[in-house]
């Protein structure tokens, strides 16, 4: 089992530029979520996933989209990227919602 | 919303023995987790507390007290490599809210 995978790991994108994260995991768990880590910071919740077809906000949304076709994958998107976007950006997912969250080993995306 | 405190940072020696403090204000609490993460790392979990009292895995303990909305993380038997960041975090409305994290730097 590989656990969560994100890709890719690290990224370098242009003001205006768009892309997507993928986040894939092998575990059959119900929710996904991503988070964003900025320097000397705790991870905060962009948007999450209680299952296929669902989505909803975190507490920082704005900029990003999010898709889950596929109880495996989990899409986070960047339409128009800024500077202020510049972020580790984590997936993780969970089996239920008072569990344990695994992590993905991250995704190192400047903005310039 | 959800807010979290716990220390900036703490030092101690290798054999010491550190508590993470970490309260809380939060709604539709589920339960208090621990996360380590080393530089550059991912996050990887060490504990959680649903109820009150304290869980030992190992040297890492973590206790809850739901009424004070507060808990910890014990670390004993300090050694070099638990230098690292430690989060708490609160499980509620499916998601976790993370705290702003305490580095633990362990010296020789």
């Amino acid at each position: 089992n590989a656990g969560v995978t994100q890709t890719p790991k690290f990224r370098v994108l242009k003001t205006g530029q768009s892309m997507t994260l993928l986040c894939a995991q092998d575990m059959n768990h119900e929710y996904m979520y991503w988070y964003r880590q900025d320097p000397g910071m705790g991870l905060r919740l962009i948007h999450y996933s209680v299952g296929e077809g669902t989505t909803a906000k975190g507490e920082v949304p704005d900029g990003y989209n999010v898709s889950r076709l596929k109880k495996q994958n989990f899409l986070l998107g960047l339409e128009s990227a800024a500077p202020s976007q510049t972020s580790v950006y984590f997936c993780a997912s969970s089996y239920s919602k008072g569990s344990t969250d695994n992590f993905g080993s991250g995704t190192r995306l400047t903005v310039v | 919303g959800q807010s979290l405190e716990q220390p900036s940072e703490v030092t101690a020696v290798e054999g010491a023995i550190v508590q993470i403090n970490c309260t809380y204000q939060t709604s539709g609490f589920y339960g208090l987790s621990w996360y380590q993460q080393h530089d550059g790392g991912a996050p990887t979990f060490l504990s959680y507390n649903a109820l009150d009292g304290l869980e030992e895995t190992g040297r890492f303990s973590s206790f809850l007290s739901r009424s004070d909305s507060y808990g910890y993380l014990l670390l004993q038997e300090l050694q070099m490599k638990d230098s690292a960041s430690y989060f708490c975090a609160v499980t509620n409305d499916y998601k976790l809210s993370f705290g702003a994290g305490t580095t633990v730097t362990v010296r020789a």
